[in-house]
């Protein structure tokens, strides 16, 4: 069955800093990976998609991941932090589900920027 | 109105109401579905239709009862609710062409507080 893990509930960088969050999933059939952020009190907002096509995936906001298939993984990188990307990042894998799709998300991580 | 729209945004309901949150899509799609985000688990995956046919019921309470009459409006009916059913009540809708690789909107959530 399909899941995903994402390392460290709670990441905290200082403005200007990298960023990366860690995703890590478990398929048995090449996967279709996504990552969502989830600003406070507001819905899901697609940040990309890994969907077979180039391994290096690039987002909204200068954000981007790599599909590695040797170590199923899927982390999510911005060179450079900015204040307004505290928010709430969730990774999560695709399962075809008759004529839609089921979304199997991580538990989210949580992202604090210092000033 | 664009995107997704659900309402309301808020609820407060006790454990003997029956309330009904409603969910619209004004994208064109034919694929919608309802998440359950509480504050210690991940997101969950409650009903998904497609083409107004259910084609997943995730293990949900019968307390919990959705209704799709056509492919830009969900429900979702609430009856004799627990206060563990506090949560963020999500709904997604997407094109489901890509089989499994399209992209879910979602919008911003109805928060449920059960007395």
């Amino acid at each position: 069955a399909q899941s995903v893990t994402q390392l460290g509930s709670h990441v905290s960088v200082s403005e200007g800093a990298l960023v990366l969050l860690r995703c890590n999933y478990s398929s048995s059939v090449p996967p279709y990976l996504f990552w969502y952020v989830q600003y406070p009190n507001q819905g899901l907002q697609l940040l990309l998609k890994y969907t077979s096509a180039a391994t290096l995936v690039k987002g909204i906001n200068g954000f981007e991941a790599e599909f590695k298939k040797s170590e199923t993984s899927f982390h999510l990188t911005k060179p450079s932090a900015h204040m307004s990307d505290a928010a709430e990042y969730f990774c999560a894998v695709s399962v075809p589900l008759g004529g839609a799709q089921k979304l199997v998300f991580g538990q989210g991580t949580r992202l604090t920027i210092n000033p | 109105e664009t995107g997704v729209t659900q309402t309301p945004r808020h609820l407060v309901m006790g454990m003997t109401n029956k309330k009904s949150l409603k969910c619209e899509q004004h994208l064109g799609h034919n694929a919608m579905y309802w998440y359950k985000q509480s504050a210690k688990k991940p997101l969950e995956l409650m009903f998904v239709y497609s083409l107004e046919e259910r084609v997943e019921n995730n293990s949900v309470p019968s307390r919990f009862s959705p209704e799709c009459p056509n492919s830009s409006h969900l429900f979702l009916h609430l009856h004799t609710l627990q206060p563990e059913d506090s949560a963020l009540y999500l709904c997604a809708s997407s094109q489901d062409e890509m089989r499994g690789a399209d992209t879910q909107y979602f919008g911003p959530g109805t928060r449920l507080t059960v007395l």
